[in-house]
């Protein structure tokens, strides 16, 4: 069964910072991974979608890699700033199913 | 306005009542699915449906239900039988079952006392 982790759980960062934010999972044989933003109380808006024929995607200041034999993602911010502050999540597909991590909640502050 | 919505966005419920919580969409996909997220979890998946009239169990089942007799529509009820039904739930589409991208809904925080 995938298992998916992210980690750090939590992550606080002064306005400007570059950051990297992981995930793992368990079994490389994925069809895509999909990064995706979550603000508090609200649903999940995609931020990248990865196919596992993938090494990375890119839109804006974000970056996402895929590692499938590693079974590693990054995601990579620039230049974060406070509204980037959400909680991201990852979720790596396989036929028919979903598996999400916990997710990172991210804080830049001012 | 292409998008799924889900409704209401708050529900409070006394224990022991069923209650059905919504999700449309307009997107035309064949693939919907049901989600819980608790505090500090990722989201488990309750039900999933890859075309109208069918619809498979996810991995946390027990204690709901859903239908899907429209395109459109995948309504959830939580019945009395879930244990511990307090959650934020959400809804999600797809084109079609698997590897395609998944579009969510804004959620529905279900509160049960």
């Amino acid at each position: 069964k995938q298992e998916v982790t992210q980690i750090p759980a939590a992550l606080s960062v002064p306005e400007g910072e570059n950051l990297v934010l992981n995930c793992s999972f368990t079994d490389s044989a994925i069809y895509n991974l999909q990064w995706f933003r979550q603000d508090p109380g609200k649903g999940l808006t995609s931020l990248l979608l990865i196919q596992s024929s993938q090494r990375e995607q890119t839109s804006g200041r974000l970056n996402a890699s895929l590692d499938k034999s590693s079974g590693r993602s990054t995601l990579y911010i620039a230049a974060s700033q406070p509204g980037d502050s959400a909680t991201y999540l990852c979720a790596v597909s396989t036929y028919n199913d979903m598996r999400f991590g916990a997710g990172t909640r991210l804080t830049v502050k001012p | 306005d292409g998008g799924i919505t889900q409704s209401p966005k708050y529900l409070f419920r006394k224990e022991g009542q069923n209650v059905t919580l919504s999700c449309e969409q307009n997107l035309n996909h064949d693939a919907m699915y049901w989600y819980r997220q608790d505090p500090g979890q990722g989201l488990r998946l309750i039900y999933y449906s890859q075309i109208v009239n069918d619809f498979q169990k996810g991995d946390i089942a027990e204690g709901y239900s859903v239908s899907r007799e429209k395109k459109e529509s995948f309504p959830l009820t939580v019945t009395s039988a879930q244990k511990n039904p307090t959650a934020f739930y959400l809804c999600a589409s797809s084109i079609v079952a698997g590897s395609n991208e998944q579009y969510f809904g804004p959620g529905t925080r279900l509160t049960v006392t």
